[in-house]
């Protein structure tokens, strides 16, 4: 099992709508979660961190954390196509003591005009 | 515009060259890190320095070797690259030591092609 999964797309949403992108990862034990774009050919760019469950909102975008099911999400409302880049989810994970950020491979979102 | 300066923006070398990768930030943050990333993969750390120390190497081979003169600079020493290094190179810091909850701000990276 992955410790980080994201469904890899490409997520096809209309302009407007709203983009749903998911995330799950394996160790019970995370506390800090993150969500980075990343336009092509250019670094990530944080978006949003979470670390306690419910939601956190910023302008158009919502980060949603359950711990209990293991998953985190980015909502992104009246999508707009500069929203168009892959989304990366990151989770802080404890591996033999040692945290290490660990990325998803990252779902590519492609916002329809 | 990043916090994070990477230079060179893009660099070409061959095998048996020696080339540096140089990364600056100010924002008085405690830890640096190098990440590489390969087309369409998600960034793969490299070493980590916390407070100026080197706190992970992620078994990287020895041809690169990381240096962090001070908390502000982090280097990256390249010497007889392979071909397979081509990549995007990754600088990042985060304001607390390593991790601490606190989220990675990266540089705009540093294209490197081995010829």
């Amino acid at each position: 099992q992955k410790e980080v999964e994201q469904n890899s797309g490409p997520l096809s949403v209309p302009e407007g709508a709203i983009a749903s992108l998911n995330c799950t990862y394996s160790d019970r034990g995370s506390q800090s979660f993150f969500w980075y774009r990343q336009y092509s050919g250019k670094s990530p760019e944080l978006i949003m961190f979470i670390y306690s469950n419910g939601d956190k909102e910023d302008g158009r975008f919502t980060a949603q954390l359950n711990k209990a099911s293991q998953y985190v999400s980015l909502l992104i409302r009246d999508s707009q196509p500069s929203d168009s880049a892959t989304y990366l989810c990151a989770v802080l994970i404890s591996n033999f003591g040692n945290e290490k950020l660990t990325f998803g491979t990252g779902t590519r979102l492609t916002i329809i005009p | 515009d990043t916090e994070v300066t990477q230079t060179p923006k893009h660099l070409v070398m061959g095998m048996t060259n020696k080339k540096s990768l140089k990364c600056e930030q100010h924002m008085g943050h405690r830890a640096m890190y190098w990440y590489k990333q390969k087309a369409k993969k998600p960034p793969e750390l490299m070493f980590v320095y916390s407070y100026e120390k080197l706190s992970i190497n992620e078994s990287v081979p020895s041809r690169f070797s990381p240096e962090c003169p001070n908390s502000s600079l982090l280097n990256l020493h390249l010497h007889a690259l392979q071909p397979e290094d081509s990549a995007l190179y990754l600088c990042a810091s985060s304001q607390e030591g390593q991790y601490y909850n606190s989220p990675l701000h990266f540089g705009n990276g540093t294209r490197l092609t081995v010829t």
